[in-house]
């Protein structure tokens, strides 16, 4: 696609529902990688992706959270039993190549409101 | 540990006047350094660059920024704001090594008339 797309835009949810995120990234890009954003704060890594092969994932919160790019393309992340604290805007972002000087290409994001 | 540090929370300028958004890092190595803006709703956009070369680096929007290393900084500069300018600005540090981006905490610009 044009830019890098995310779904939900918006997602409400109850305290212990799971939750999946999805991110479409610019078509042909290598890298992907999944941030949260909490208000008043700058973007915090959580992981992200080489094709299909989960590079680093040192910035997921805990084991509720996971994420994936079976394909090489597009990319869940799923949190589990979702708590009040996970309440954040995640975003996703592609980069062209998998090596170094990179640059991310973002999506508006997922705002994610656990009640 | 890669850190980036923004000092400025919410800068007030008026609409014609210059601005300085500032931005120093702890980086051990030659920094990639990125400036990024986020306009309300929207995602992050990339304004500039720095990778090598020449240490002031131009970007979109009539913005640049001024790679120093002696003091750790890369700041980002417009000669005169544009009401439009109004947004969050985030300074990034990319770590070469692990293909990682680190974040400030964003400074927050409003544009007076």
């Amino acid at each position: 696609g044009a830019g890098v797309s995310q779904s939900p835009r918006y997602k409400v949810t109850k305290r212990g529902q799971d939750v999946a995120l999805r991110c479409d990234p610019i078509s042909g890009h290598v890298s992907l990688y999944w941030y949260r954003q909490a208000l008043g704060q700058g973007p915090e890594f959580l992981t992200y992706f080489n094709y299909e092969a989960q590079q680093d994932k040192s910035g997921l919160p805990n084991d509720r959270f996971s994420a994936e790019r079976p394909e090489g393309s597009i990319s869940t992340l799923t949190i589990q039993r979702t708590e009040q604290r996970d309440s954040a805007m995640y975003r996703c972002a592609s980069s062209p190549g998998a090596g170094w000087p990179g640059e991310l290409f973002f999506g508006e994001g997922s705002r994610l409101t656990v009640l | 540990a890669q850190s980036v540090t923004q000092p400025d929370i919410h800068i007030t300028v008026s609409e014609g006047a210059s601005l300085e958004l500032r931005c120093n890092y702890s980086y051990g190595a030659t920094p990639y350094l990125f400036w990024y803006v986020q306009s309300p709703g929207q995602g992050l956009q990339l304004l500039l660059k720095y990778f090598s070369g020449d240490t002031l680096v131009q970007g979109i929007k009539g913005f640049e920024a001024e790679f120093k290393r002696s003091q750790s900084s890369f700041n980002l500069r417009k000669p005169s704001v544009h009401w439009s300018d109004a947004a969050e600005y985030f300074c990034a540090v990319g770590e070469n090594t692990g293909n990682q981006f680190y974040f400030g905490t964003g400074t927050s610009l409003t544009v007076i008339p």
